[in-house]
């Protein structure tokens, strides 16, 4: 199994330049997450999916597009790269479950530079 | 709205001293409570887990307790290495509105604490 991967592993962007973050899973989750990693302010959602098909909101979703098309995918675009959304991009998944211990599971980041 | 506070670092200790990351959450109901570790390079990985007030997590050396009376689940372990040299995230999920489903909105990450263990 190789888990949570992401592509690419770094990338830099010019102000106004789009892109997309594919994730892909091969543990047949049901919930998939992106998050944000910023220097002292932890990890913060940005967006997530429940399932093949759907997306939904987290806390810091403005600037950024989701898809989930294909159970194991989930990618994330940027139409319009701000500065501002310099950062070390995350993506997780988990299995869908009643159950409150359930564990994420992380890739290993994208590291994104906007000039 | 739910929040996670950790002390931030870096913490700096000599190998084979006794570890404590404090960790306070605010949250409504009953929260979920983990720790998850970064290693230099990699992703998050969990490192333990409690589900309900007094419930204790372990796993490799590391301990936390989950108490309600005082919203906290500090991270403590004995003796430290320099391979735990990692920066350790606090986070909860959130009391579900609906037992089905619950967790779908993902993890509330305090900032993170960079532990550093010199030789």
């Amino acid at each position: 199994n190789a888990g949570v991967t992401q592509t690419p592993k770094f990338r830099v962007l010019k102000t106004g330049q789009s892109m997309t973050l594919l994730c892909a899973q091969d543990m047949n989750h049901e919930y998939m997450y992106w998050y944000r990693q910023d220097p002292g302010m932890g990890l913060r959602l940005i967006h997530y999916s429940v399932g093949e098909g759907t997306t939904a909101k987290g806390e810091v979703p403005d600037g950024y597009n989701v898809s989930r098309l294909k159970k194991q995918n989930f990618l994330l675009g940027l139409e319009s790269a701000a500065p501002s959304q310099t950062s070390v991009y995350f993506c997780a998944s988990s299995y869908g479950s009643s159950r409150r211990d359930y564990e994420q599971y992380f890739g290993p980041g994208t590291r994104l530079t906007v000039t | 709205g739910d929040s996670v506070t950790q002390m931030e670092g870096p913490v700096t200790l000599s190998e084979e001293a006794f570890l404590t990351i404090n960790c306070t959450y605010t949250a409504t109901g009953y929260p979920s409570l983990f720790w998850y570790v970064q290693y230099p390079g990699e992703g998050l990985q969990l490192l333990l887990k409690a589900t309900k007030a007094d419930d204790k997590g372990s796993n490799k050396g590391f301990e936390a307790t989950y108490r309600k009376e005082t919203t906290s689940f500090h991270l403590e372990k004995g003796s430290v290495q320099v391979s735990d040299s990692a920066v350790y995230f606090c986070a909860l999920i959130p009391t579900p509105l609906m037992y089905s489903g619950g967790g779908a909105d993902g993890l509330t990450f305090g900032k993170g604490t960079h532990l550093i263990i010199q030789p």
